[in-house]
C-alpha cells in the first residue's frame, strides 16, 4: 500500500528560525514519485518540488532544501530563515509506477511564522 | 494564461440535489484527476482520466462520477450529494505520464451540501 505520513499538524516559528517539515513514506513499488506542494492562505495549491526514486541527491533551491532518504523513507523539507510568507499549509504527495497513476497525499503540515 | 479552471467557486446545495462541477485546462494535458480536501485528511483522490474516454478510480469515488469526453474538460458529478459529501474539491492537470509530473491545480470548489 502507498501512504503518506506527516506527523506534524501544526508547527509555529518565529521569523527568521530554520524549520524541517518531515514526510515519511510508505510504498512497494520500487520506482516512485515524492512531490511537496505549498498551500498558502489565499488557498490554491502551488508545486515546490519533485524528486524521482533513483535520485538521492538533496536538493536546494533559495532557502528551501529537501532530504531525501531511502533508508528511512524520508523526504523532508527544510526551510532556512522562515518568513512571514511562508506561512502555508505544506503537503507531501507519493505516486508510484506500479500502482495506477494515483496520487497519495499526505494530511499536511500548518506552519505559521510569527513576525 | 496557462491555467486550470473550476466552476462553480462556491456552491450551496441539498440533500439528493444532483450537481456538477465542471473543471476545464488550457495547456493539452492529457492527466486530469480530482482531490477532495476534509480537515485533518489532507487532499484525498477521487477520479483521475490519462486521456480522453479513459478514467479510473482513486482512493474515494463512491458517489462522484466523472466523464472525459474532451481532452480540456473533466467534469465531477455528484447524483445524489450527501452531507459528506461536503468538501473543497480540487482539479488539478499534468503532461503525459501524470505519474511523475508536477500537477497544476485549479482555485478550488467549496461544496456545502445540507
Amino acid at each position: 500500500a502507498q501512504k503518506v505520513t506527516q506527523a506534524q499538524t501544526e508547527i509555529s516559528v518565529v521569523e527568521k528560525e530554520d524549520v524541517t517539515l518531515d514526510c515519511v513514506y510508505e510504498t512497494r513499488d520500487t520506482t516512485y514519485y515524492l512531490f511537496w506542494y505549498k498551500q498558502p492562505p489565499s488557498g490554491e495549491l502551488v508545486f515546490l518540488i519533485r524528486r524521482n526514486s533513483f535520485d538521492e541527491q538533496n536538493e536546494i533551491s533559495g532557502r528551501y532544501s529537501w532530504n531525501f532518504q531511502k533508508s528511512t523513507s524520508s523526504f523532508n523539507f527544510t526551510i532556512t530563515a522562515s518568513q512571514v510568507v511562508d506561512s502555508a499549509v505544506y503537503f507531501c504527495a507519493l505516486s508510484g509506477l506500479n500502482t495506477g497513476n494515483q496520487f497519495y497525499f499526505g494530511t499536511g503540515t500548518s506552519l505559521t511564522v510569527i513576525p | 494564461e496557462a491555467q486550470v479552471t473550476q466552476n462553480p467557486r462556491y456552491l450551496i446545495t441539498v440533500t439528493g440535489k444532483k450537481l456538477t462541477v465542471t473543471c476545464s485546462q488550457n495547456m493539452n494535458h492529457e492527466y486530469m484527476s480530482w482531490y477532495r480536501q476534509d480537515p485533518g485528511l489532507g487532499l484525498r483522490q477521487i477520479y483521475y482520466s490519462m486521456n480522453v474516454e479513459v478514467t479510473d478510480k482513486g482512493d474515494v469515488p463512491e458517489g462522484y462520477k466523472v466523464s472525459r469526453k474532451e481532452k480540456r474538460n473533466f467534469p465531477l458529478i455528484l447524483e445524489s450529494p450527501s452531507p459528506n459529501q461536503t468538501s473543497l474539491y480540487f482539479c488539478a492537470s499534468s503532461p503525459a505520464g501524470g505519474l511523475y509530473n508536477e500537477q497544476f491545480f485549479g482555485p478550488g470548489t467549496r461544496l456545502t451540501v445540507l
